[in-house]
């Protein structure tokens, strides 16, 4: 695509529950970042794919995180069990595999109730 | 793991006037340093990077500096413009791509 496309651009739920974000990376684009932003703060690194493996899942705060990237395009952050302190914007980033411009999504904001 | 410190955390300027915005690595291999703009709402868009193999490097009215031994990297905006107001993030990043970012400078330039 002619960007990095993100959803929802929104998702509100509530303490406990299971959520999915999903990336679609830049045509082509083998490396893939997953961020977390909270409010008057700088992107928190949260894991980075290289193709279709998790090359640095280090970020990752707890075992309630996982990511995938099947088929080394489409990643999807899952969340399980919710808490009030995961909500944030979760931003995906793609980029072409040698260190240089990350192009970024919109985003998720995520708000947990 | 790397840690980027990014000073300061605001800084309002005149119309204008200059600003600098400074950062600090703590990992000598990092070998590239971008820098993002944000403005309130939306994704971080690059505006200026710099590889560990240059110095500085300039772009109108944006220019990076890199000192490796110091391990700091700056970015200036000359003649700053109502319009360049928005969060400014520094990152750095190394070989297998892993990037950190700073913590952000909120910048206002007042008309």
């Amino acid at each position: 695509g002619a960007g990095v496309s993100q959803t929802p651009s929104n998702k509100v739920t509530e303490k406990g529950k299971y959520v999915e974000l999903r990336c679609d990376p830049i045509s082509g684009h083998t490396a893939l970042y997953w961020y977390r932003q909270s409010l008057g703060q700088g992107p928190e690194f949260l894991i980075y794919f290289q193709g279709t493996g998790a090359a640095d899942d280090s970020g990752l705060p707890n075992d309630r995180f996982f990511a995938v990237r099947p088929e080394g395009s489409v990643s999807t952050l899952k969340i399980q069990r919710t808490e009030r302190g995961d909500s944030a914007v979760y931003l995906c980033a793609s980029s072409s595999g040698q260190p240089g411009e990350l192009f970024f999504g919109e985003g998720s904001r995520l708000t947990v109730l | 793991g790397e840690n980027v410190e990014q000073h300061p955390s605001t800084l309002s300027v005149q119309e204008g006037d200059s600003a600098v915005i400074k950062c600090t690595y703590s990992d000598s291999a990092s070998n590239y340093f971008p820098w993002y703009k944000q403005e309130l709402g939306k994704r971080p868009q690059l505006i200026i990077d710099i590889r560990s193999n240059v110095g500085e490097k300039k772009d109108q009215r944006i220019a990076v500096t890199l000192n490796k031994t110091a391990k700091h990297f700056s970015l200036h905006i000359t003649e700053t413009q109502p319009e360049d107001s928005a969060v400014y993030f520094c990152a750095a990043a190394k070989r297998g791509n892993q990037f950190y970012f700073g913590t952000g400078t909120s910048l206002t330039v007042i008309p």
